[in-house]
C-alpha cells in the first residue's frame, strides 16, 4: 500500500535529550514537510524539502534539525535547544506542483517528562 | 504573506441539518485552496480543493466548498450533517513555489449532535 509512515506514534523524552522522529513515504513524492500541531494554533511549518539533499526552514525551525538523504525519508530531530517540544508532530509529502494536496502521516505525539 | 483564517473555533449542528465551516484567505496571487479533516490523534485527510474553474467544488464524504473571490472565502458545506462528521477541520492555502509551504488555519472543531 502506498502511504506515509511516521514512527513512533508516542515518544517520551527527558529534558536535555535529542530525539529523532521518523517519516518514510513510498508515494514517490519529491516534497516533504514537517509540521507541529498545538491546540488552538493549527499547523505550523518546521521544515520542508523539495528535493533530496535540500531543505528549507519554516516558521518555527529553531531547536529542530532535518536531513533528506533519500527521497523516501525525511527524519526530524528535536534537539535540547527546543524549549517546549511537547506537541503533536505531523509529516506530509506531495508532488512538486502547487495545485496538489499533501498526504499526511498519522503523527507522533512527543511528550517531555 | 499568504494566510488563512477560520473565524470559528467551534461549530455545533444537529444531525440532518446543513453545516458550514468558514474560511477566509489572504494571498498576493491566485490561491489554491484546500480543506482537510482530522480525527483524534490522527493525521490530516484531504477532503477537496479549489484550483480553477467552477466555484463550487465537490469532495469526499458529501462535502463541498464554494470559492468566492470577491469575499476571499472558501467555506466548507454539507447539506445534511452526520454524527460521524464530528472532527477538526482545517482550511489551507498554497500560492506558489517561491513560498513553498502550505499555510493552515487554526482549525474548527465541528460537533454534530444526534
Amino acid at each position: 500500500d502506498g502511504g506515509i509512515t511516521q514512527s513512533p506514534k508516542y515518544l517520551f523524552r527527558k529534558e536535555g535529550q535529542n530525539v529523532t522522529l521518523s517519516c518514510e513515504q513510498n508515494l514517490n513524492h519529491d516534497a516533504m514537510y514537517w509540521y507541529r500541531q498545538d491546540p488552538g494554533q493549527g499547523l505550523r511549518l518546521i521544515y520542508y524539502s523539495q528535493i533530496v539533499n535540500d531543505f528549507q526552514k519554516g516558521d518555527i525551525a529553531e531547536g529542530y534539525s532535518v536531513s533528506r538523504e533519500k527521497k523516501e525519508s525525511f527524519p526530524l530531530t528535536v534537539t535540547s535547544a527546543q524549549k517546549n517540544p511537547t506537541a503533536f508532530y505531523l509529516c506530509a509529502s506531495s508532488i512538486r506542483t502547487v495545485n496538489t494536496e499533501a498526504f499526511f502521516g498519522q503523527g507522533t505525539r512527543l511528550t517531555v517528562v | 504573506a499568504q494566510s488563512v483564517a477560520q473565524p470559528e473555533d467551534q461549530v455545533n449542528v444537529a444531525e440532518g441539518n446543513p453545516l458550514t465551516v468558514k474560511c477566509t484567505y489572504s494571498v498576493s496571487g491566485n490561491p489554491y485552496l484546500f480543506w482537510y479533516v482530522q480525527y483524534p490523534n490522527r493525521g490530516l485527510q484531504f477532503l477537496l480543493k479549489y484550483i480553477t474553474g467552477d466555484n463550487l467544488v465537490k469532495g469526499s464524504y458529501g462535502f463541498e466548498a464554494e470559492f468566492n473571490k470577491s469575499q476571499t472565502s472558501f467555506h466548507l458545506k454539507k447539506p445534511s450533517a452526520l454524527v460521524s462528521d464530528s472532527a477538526l477541520y482545517f482550511c489551507a492555502v498554497r500560492v506558489g513555489w517561491e513560498d513553498n509551504d502550505m499555510r493552515f488555519g487554526a482549525g474548527t472543531r465541528l460537533t454534530v449532535k444526534p
